[in-house]
């Protein structure tokens, strides 16, 4: 099993540009998460799904969409890419049972908007 | 809002000496995670606490979760190179248990 990957893991953009970041997950599992984590701000989140076809917002989802058109994928993406954005990205996924609240993470998308 | 929070932020320590970081939430959990971050890696899960007053031990790891379901430590004995990291703490958030509420987390640095 791979877990959870990501692509790509690294990229630059230029201010304004648009970009999807994918994530993908072989362990059935059906919450997924994006994140994002900047130096002393720890992990935030931006979005969220709670299963297939629905998606919520998290703390910071301004700038940001998101997708989950399939159980195993979650998209995220940049309309209009700000400096503000530059961040490290990471995708997370886990069961939601009553005694296993684990998150698998993925090991990060590192995004500079010049 | 529901917060969890985290100290120190940042520990240095010579190797073989003792490491404790503390998470403190402003809400009763139904139970709380711990992860470890490698400099330039992803949080990697290390154990789940549910239980009021519950100790755990992984090698020269021991983690606690009090007594009133609000706070929880995280000691490192004899600590080693091989700790350095960021370590998180993270509890379900009171009005969607489908979400994690995280700490800032705690940076440990270790002196070879």
């Amino acid at each position: 099993n791979a877990g959870v990957t990501q692509t790509p893991k690294f990229r630059v953009l230029k201010t304004g540009q648009s970009m999807t970041l994918l994530c993908a997950q072989d362990m059935n599992h059906e919450y997924m998460y994006w994140y994002r984590q900047d130096p002393g701000m720890g992990l935030r989140l931006i979005h969220y799904s709670v299963g297939e076809g629905t998606t919520a917002k998290g703390e910071v989802p301004d700038g940001y969409n998101v997708s989950r058109l399939k159980k195993q994928n979650f998209l995220l993406g940049l309309e209009s890419a700000a400096p503000s954005q530059t961040s490290v990205y990471f995708c997370a996924s886990s069961y939601w049972l009553k005694e296993d609240y684990e998150q698998y993470f993925g090991p990060g998308t590192r995004l500079t908007v010049t | 809002g529901q917060q969890v929070m985290q100290i120190p932020q940042y520990q240095h320590v010579q190797e073989g000496e003792d490491f404790t970081t503390y998470c403190n939430s402003s809400t009763t959990l139904s139970n709380i995670q711990w992860y470890k971050q490698r400099p330039g890696g992803h949080p990697v899960f290390l154990i789940q606490l549910v239980k009021s007053g519950e100790v755990k031990k992984q090698k020269r790891l021991t983690f606690q979760f009090g007594e009133a379901k609000k706070n929880s430590s995280l000691h490192i004995t004899a600590t080693q190179t091989t700790d350095v990291g960021t370590y998180f703490c993270a509890g379900p958030s009171a009005g969607n248990n489908r979400k994690l509420i995280w700490g800032l987390g705690t940076s440990l640095a270790v002196n070879p």
